[in-house]
């Protein structure tokens, strides 16, 4: 079993539709979790993080962690075709190393 | 945050030869990290480079196979020896963010590597 557990999709939405995207994980030491994006032949950038459970809100995006399920999603409002990228999973016990799941390819339809 | 570089971008290379990545940083890092990406996979963590250290390699990962320099605070090379085509990959640095934030890290855009 992965640590980490990410639906690859891929997953096409029309324009102005609400986006969720999970994971699960199985190491109940992660304490940080985050989602990045990765538009297509760049690196990754940090979308955003959160620490332990609870929800976060930065403008159209939601963070939420469920520690008690391992169960961590981000939420996207009114979403964009700029949006369309593929966005990862990744969590951290405290230690610099982070584990990512696998990315789901996310497409947004004019 | 900051500004990272990689050279090559891509290459092509032929089997049995090794290949030198770069990874350039605007600012000085204490700790640089080596990521490999297949295709449809997940970020892996190849290795930690502390400057004035010997590397960290992650489980599956050797020396011998990817060894890694970090001459200064601002850049470090991956080299990927003796290469097979199941090394055709995308490689990306990262670094750590401010103050050494577990969770913030920034990365290159990575090199292309195909091997043929």
């Amino acid at each position: 079993q992965k640590e980490v557990e990410q639906d690859p999709g891929p997953l096409s939405v029309p324009e102005g539709a609400i986006v969720s995207l999970n994971c699960t994980y199985s190491n109940s030491a992660f304490q940080y979790f985050m989602w990045y994006r990765q538009y297509s032949r760049k690196g990754p950038e940090l979308l955003m993080y959160t620490y332990s459970s609870g929800n976060k809100e930065d403008g159209r995006f939601t963070a939420q962690v469920d520690k008690s399920s391992k169960y961590i999603s981000l939420f996207i409002r009114d979403s964009q075709p700029s949006d369309s990228a593929t966005y990862l999973c990744a969590m951290s016990g405290g230690a610099q190393k982070l584990v990512f799941g696998q990315g789901t390819r996310l497409t947004i339809n004019p | 945050s900051a500004v990272i570089s990689q050279k090559p971008s891509r290459d092509i290379c032929q089997r049995g030869t090794s290949l030198t990545i770069q990874c350039q940083v605007d600012s000085q890092v204490t700790m640089m990290f080596w990521y490999r990406q297949q295709p449809g996979q997940s970020l892996t963590l190849i290795a930690t480079a502390n400057q004035g250290s010997e590397a960290t390699y992650e489980s599956g990962f050797v020396i011998d196979k990817f060894p890694i320099s970090r001459p200064n605070l601002t850049f470090s090379t991956l080299t990927v020896s003796n290469m097979s085509p199941e090394d055709s990959s995308i490689y990306l640095c990262s670094v750590e963010g401010v103050g050494g934030a577990s969770y913030e890290q920034y990365f290159g855009p990575g090199t292309r590597l195909t091997v043929t």
